[in-house]
């Protein structure tokens, strides 16, 4: 168990729909990154948070939006969802990105599946 | 451009047998770079982090080698288990300003048969 925890787990939601994918990160990490991995795919970073503040974006579509609340939970929101954004997002968290050998600790994932 | 290249990209060993996984990168400025090993369906989970200087390192059965001049790392994986089918995966962190960026390999997928 990493201490990074997401929810939900699995979804299944139709065309066009929005969701909202919750994540925790371990007690003390300040940063929260979000990762799409589509199937038999690497993983694809998405965009990282750090105490708040966005910190790097990487290849988030415009209708997906992220943002972390002073509590440091992070949640993913996902929009005018389309078929191909059936994938494994994953949340990470690590204490200070800018540490030279800084660990990412990975949550479980959460399986989204758009019919 | 940034790129790291894993091969093979599948791979399948008899149980007890040792193997080795290959990982090329060209990313500049180099900072450190890593072995993740991810269970299918499953978040990855760090094996291990190596910087410049660092040309081995061990985490129990598996020993990741560094080569900086070459930008090659290699995983060898010694008297495998079956609990070792998983996807291997490199990562290689770049200094990018105040921060630091990571950049993922496809990574090999590893199939150990009884």
């Amino acid at each position: 168990d990493s201490g990074v925890t997401q929810t939900p787990k699995h979804l299944i939601t139709a065309t066009g729909q929005r969701v909202t994918l919750r994540c925790s990160p371990r007690s003390g990490d300040l940063s929260v990154y979000w990762y799409q991995q589509s199937l038999d795919q690497g993983l694809q970073f998405l965009i990282q948070y750090y105490n708040g503040e966005e910190r790097a974006k990487g290849n988030i579509l415009e209708r997906f939006s992220a943002q972390q609340f002073p509590d440091l939970h992070s949640e993913l929101n996902l929009s005018s969802l389309e078929l191909g954004d059936s994938a494994l997002y994953f949340c990470a968290s690590s204490t200070n990105p800018s540490g030279k050998n800084y660990e990412q600790y990975f949550g479980p994932g959460t399986r989204l599946t758009v019919t | 451009k940034n790129q790291v290249e894993q091969s093979p990209q599948s791979l399948i060993i008899l149980e007890g047998k040792n193997c080795t996984l290959q990982c090329n990168y060209t990313v500049s400025p180099f900072s450190n770079l890593r072995w993740y090993k991810q269970d299918t369906g499953r978040g990855p989970v760090s094996l291990t982090i190596m910087t410049f200087s660092e040309n081995t390192k061990s985490n129990g059965r598996y020993t990741a080698t560094l080569d900086a001049d070459t930008k090659q790392s290699s995983l060898h994986i010694t008297a495998s288990q079956l609990s070792d089918s998983a996807s291997y995966i490199c990562v290689v962190s770049y200094n990018a300003g105040n921060n630091r960026k990571l950049i993922w390999g496809l990574g090999t997928s590893l199939a150990v048969n009884p």
